[in-house]
C-alpha cells in the first residue's frame, strides 16, 4: 500500500492563479480531510470528506473548493491564489472518524507570490 | 468552540532526561485525544491515542493519560534520545451529535530538541 500520496510536493503560483492539490488514498478509507499548516498556527482543517459525494467545510474553508467523486480521491482546489494560501497542505484519510487514526500525507508546500 | 492548548517550545533537553509536554483541552462532547509526530521535511504520524476517561496511551516509551477531571492529555517519557527530537502535537476529535465529526483539532505543536 502506497497509503496517502500528494503531488505536487512544491509549487509556486502567482496571484490570481488557479491549481488544484491532489490527493489520493488506497486504503478503501471513508473519511478524507484536508489541512494546513502555518508557522505558530498547528493545523487548521479546510476540508472534508466522510464519503464519496460528501464534502463539508471544516475552519478555514475560504478560497478552496473540493469534490470527492470516488472514495480514493479528494483533490483541493485553490480558485484565485493569494499570498495568504502560502502554506504547507496536508492530506489525511481515516478507516472513519471518531477515534481512529489519521493517516497523513507527506505535504504540498505552496509558495503564492 | 472546541480547543487545545499546549506548551510551545522550543524545549531543549540533553538525552536521558525526563519529558513533559502539557496538553490540555476544552470540548463540547466527549473527544477522543491524540500525539502526533512530525519529523522534518515529513507529514503527522500518529505517537498514541486514548478515545476514554482514564485511558493511557503509550507507543515508543512514550505515554499519555485522558485525565477528564483536569482536560488533560500530557505527553511523557522517562528517558529522551537524539531521535525524539521533533515536532509534537495534541489533537482532539468529538464526535457530534448525528454521528459525525469534522475532524481534528490541534494544538499549535511543541518542537522539541534533544542534545547529545
Amino acid at each position: 500500500n502506497a497509503g496517502v500520496t500528494q503531488t505536487p510536493k512544491f509549487q509556486v503560483l502567482k496571484t490570481g492563479q488557479s491549481m488544484t492539490l491532489q490527493c489520493a488514498q488506497d486504503m478503501n478509507h471513508e473519511y478524507m480531510s484536508w489541512y494546513r499548516q502555518d508557522p505558530g498556527m498547528g493545523l487548521r482543517l479546510i476540508h472534508y470528506s466522510v464519503g464519496a459525494g460528501i464534502t463539508d467545510q471544516g475552519e478555514v474553508p475560504n478560497g478552496y473548493n473540493v469534490s470527492r467523486s470516488t472514495t480514493e480521491d479528494f483533490p483541493l482546489r485553490l480558485l484565485s491564489a493569494a499570498p495568504s494560501q502560502t502554506s504547507v497542505y496536508f492530506c489525511a484519510s481515516s478507516q472513519t472518524y471518531q477515534g481512529y487514526e489519521q493517516y497523513f500525507g507527506p505535504g504540498t508546500r505552496l509558495t503564492v507570490t | 468552540g472546541d480547543s487545545v492548548t499546549q506548551m510551545e517550545g522550543p524545549v531543549t533537553l540533553s538525552e536521558e532526561a525526563f519529558l513533559t509536554i502539557n496538553c490540555t483541552y476544552t470540548a463540547t462532547g466527549y473527544p477522543s485525544l491524540f500525539w502526533y509526530v512530525q519529523y522534518p521535511g515529513e507529514g503527522l504520524q500518529l505517537l498514541l491515542k486514548a478515545t476514554k476517561a482514564d485511558d493511557k496511551g503509550s507507543n515508543k516509551g512514550f505515554e499519555a493519560t485522558y485525565r477528564k477531571e483536569t482536560t488533560s492529555f500530557h505527553l511523557e517519557k522517562g528517558s529522551v534520545q537524539v531521535s525524539d527530537s521533533a515536532v509534537y502535537f495534541c489533537a482532539l476529535s468529538v464526535q457530534m451529535s448525528g454521528g459525525g465529526a469534522d475532524g481534528l483539532t490541534f494544538g499549535k505543536g511543541t518542537h522539541l530538541i534533544i542534545q547529545p
